[in-house]
């Protein structure tokens, strides 16, 4: 199986920060790897897909790099709204496995 | 409008069965890989398996935590998934989630990812 570890595993930061959470995979995975949002109470939703892709409808403030084993999710300019839990996951094979998820709150 | 609503969820015994039911609408769901991810309370999320569409083979996948113990089957005729689970124990408590995907094709690739998720229902295992 394959093991995806994200860093951090929350972190805390302010209003207009830039934020940049990573994603390492314990193989590489080429692009297949996806980026979701969670908010307490709620089904996640997808920002990112192909490692880079922006979910439509969603902020032009979220962005994803990476290919390979490494791969980040970063936030420019953090508003209320994102402070949530973000997981990635890879697509890669079966099974499809998910990071343990980066929690990000308010400073 | 995409809409995935899980129902059947509930508290159930330790040994014990129960049937979770996804109806789907908004989208050609007879042509759409389904999955079921679930998420332990306080955890992380979890995939536990998959039924590809009639026209790619309908065959299923499963995790390892529930492969043998839990079905994954689906009646396109009512835009419905199911996820038949037995013997539960209590490692099973968690919200279960019904996910569509969806693929984008680049470069000869396709790059697969859960685009819907309903609300989630709560199965509790607990004597």
């Amino acid at each position: 199986d394959i093991q995806m570890t994200q860093s951090p595993s929350s972190l805390s930061a302010s209003v207009g920060d830039r934020v940049t959470i990573t994603c390492r995979a314990s193989q590489s995975i080429s692009s297949y790897l996806n980026w979701y949002q969670q908010k307490p109470g709620k089904a996640p939703k997808v920002l990112i897909y192909a490692a880079s892709s922006l979910q439509s409808g969603v902020p032009s403030r979220f962005s994803g790099s990476g290919s390979g084993t490494d791969f980040t999710l970063t936030i420019n300019s953090l508003q209320p709204e994102d402070f949530a839990t973000y997981y990635c996951q890879q697509s890669y094979n079966t099974p499809l496995t998910f990071g343990g998820g980066a929690k990000v709150e308010i400073k | 409008e995409v809409q995935l609503v899980e129902s059947g969820g509930g508290l159930v015994k330790p040994g014990g069965s129960l049937r979770l039911s996804c109806a789907a609408s908004g989208f050609g769901f007879s042509g759409t890989w389904m999955s079921w991810v679930r998420q332990a309370p306080g955890k992380g999320l979890e995939w536990i398996g998959r039924i590809k569409s009639k026209t790619a083979g309908g065959t299923t996948d499963y995790a390892a935590p529930v492969k043998g113990r839990f079905t994954i089957s689906r009646d396109d005729s009512k835009d419905t998934l199911y996820l038949q689970m037995n013997s539960l124990t209590t490692e099973d408590t968690a919200v279960y989630y019904c996910t569509a995907e969806s693929s984008y094709y680049s470069g000869g690739a396709s790059y697969i990812y859960f685009a819907y998720w309903g609300p989630g229902t709560l199965v509790t295992v607990s004597s």
